[in-house]
């Protein structure tokens, strides 16, 4: 069953501290991983999307790695923002277009 | 600006009631989306719909309704058979494969 499972669930840091966060999949044939981050009470944005061949990318002071033999993935936030609290949803795709969405990792970035 | 906007922002449904759910794009793209967002859950895929005039059924579709007529909208109806409406609605679109959705705001319906 092509499932994707983050964690931790929730994680609160200070104003300027770095952070990680895990998405490990079952999905198979894998086909791309995209990270987006959605703010309380809006739509989710996209912050990176990665395929097979890629194993990192970054997007300002977001840096997505992907391991596809061990189907992980991880977020790393450098020097966090307030404006960086919301929540993480890791978004994985099969080469036949199904899209499995994790749960979302909910940060709290605290002055 | 282009994006994609959901209407109304807060909805309110009274027993055996349907209720539309509106869904505008100006980003001139083929796929469309509806899912369903619950606390604690992933987003969950209701309805897609990949070109103008088809849509497919996702993985909750019971009690739920789509059209497509036109390439800029996706409206969705939840139906008086959907026993547990009470979630947050999200509307997205995708310009092709391998290319990121696009979501609005989301509408959120309640029971009264």
């Amino acid at each position: 069953k092509n499932q994707v499972e983050q964690s931790p669930q929730s994680l609160i840091i200070l104003e300027g501290k770095n952070c990680t966060l895990q998405c490990n999949y079952t999905v198979s044939p894998f086909s791309n991983l995209r990270w987006y981050k959605q703010d309380t009470g809006r739509g989710p944005v996209s912050l990176t999307i990665m395929t097979f061949s890629e194993n990192t990318k970054s997007n300002g002071r977001y840096t997505a790695t992907l391991d596809a033999d061990t189907k992980q993935s991880s977020l790393h936030i450098t020097a966090s923002q307030l404006s960086d609290s919301a929540s993480y949803i890791c978004v994985v795709s099969a080469r036949n277009n199904d899209m499995r969405f994790g749960a979302g990792t909910r940060l709290t970035v605290k002055p | 600006d282009g994006g994609i906007t959901q209407s109304p922002k807060y909805l309110f449904r009274k027993e055996g009631q349907n209720v539309t759910l509106s869904c505008e794009q100006n980003l001139n793209h083929d796929a469309m989306y509806w899912y369903r967002q619950d606390p604690g859950q992933g987003l969950r895929l209701i309805y897609y719909s990949q070109i103008v005039n088809d849509f497919q059924k996702g993985d909750i579709a019971e009690g739920y309704s789509v059209s497509r007529e036109k390439k800029e909208s996706f409206p969705l109806t939840v139906t008086s058979a959907q026993k547990n409406p009470t979630a947050f609605y999200l509307c997205a679109s995708s310009g092709g494969y391998n290319q990121p959705q696009h979501f609005g705001d989301g509408t959120r319906l309640s029971i009264l």
